[in-house]
């Protein structure tokens, strides 16, 4: 398997433009996460799916946020509309529910000017 | 206060040992991790210990674990400049969505 795969690796936009991170889990696995990673608070989990449903998105920062994960091999970050303070390294993670191990993308790198 | 903290800086010099230190604040967790981060890369796991040992001991790595304390290590052996990365450490309960630290960036110097 190729891991984790996550599009695009950067991506600078305008601000107030739609933003949509896409990844690709590790065949099998059925736990995906979202994270974000800045220097100011450091890695934050935004949101987790179990077989494909959101558990919990207590960490999506506010409504211009959505996650979506139509099947078990795809999932989309989307912000709308962006701004600067969007920021940051967005990381997918995927595992097995009952792994201990983790295995992350190499992450979206998005500036929003 | 953060679930996980963890300094943020580390230096050593080549050769010598790392330590790199983590406190939590769960009592329930149940697994407590470090992953490495390299430069424009994600998080790989290092190494993991189940919340009832002390020790775990993999070739160049020590973990231990002061339960008591919710205090984590890492100690790595004879550093090498290829060590030069970020560490998080990281704790989960029985949903293994782990919790990370801010992470640690450790520099080796010649």
């Amino acid at each position: 398997d190729a891991g984790v795969i996550q599009s695009p690796r950067h991506e600078v936009t305008e601000m107030g433009q739609e933003v949509t991170l896409r990844c690709k889990p590790i065949s099998g696995h059925n736990s995906l996460f979202w994270y974000r990673q800045t220097m100011m608070r450091g890695l934050e989990l935004l949101i987790y799916f179990n077989n494909n449903v959101p558990i919990d998105d207590s960490g999506m920062p506010e409504d211009r946020f959505s996650a979506k994960m139509p099947n078990a091999s795809f999932s989309t970050l989307k912000i709308q509309p962006s701004e600067p303070r969007d920021s940051a390294v967005y990381f997918c993670a995927s595992t097995f529910s009952s792994d201990t191990e983790a295995f992350f993308g190499q992450g979206t790198r998005l500036t929003v000017v | 206060g953060e679930d996980v903290e963890q300094s943020l800086f580390l230096s050593v010099r080549e050769g010598d040992s790392s330590v790199i230190n983590c406190t939590y604040t769960d009592s329930s967790s149940t697994y407590l991790y470090w992953y490495k981060q390299e430069p424009g890369a994600g998080l790989q796991l290092l190494t993991y210990i189940f919340s009832n040992m002390d020790m775990k001991q993999d070739q160049r790595l020590t973990v231990l674990l002061n339960k008591k304390d919710k205090h984590l290590s890492l100690r790595i052996a004879d550093t090498q400049t290829g060590d030069s990365a970020i560490y998080f450490c990281a704790e989960s309960g029985g949903s293994y969505i782990p919790t990370f630290g801010r992470g640690t960036s450790l520099i080796v110097h010649p």
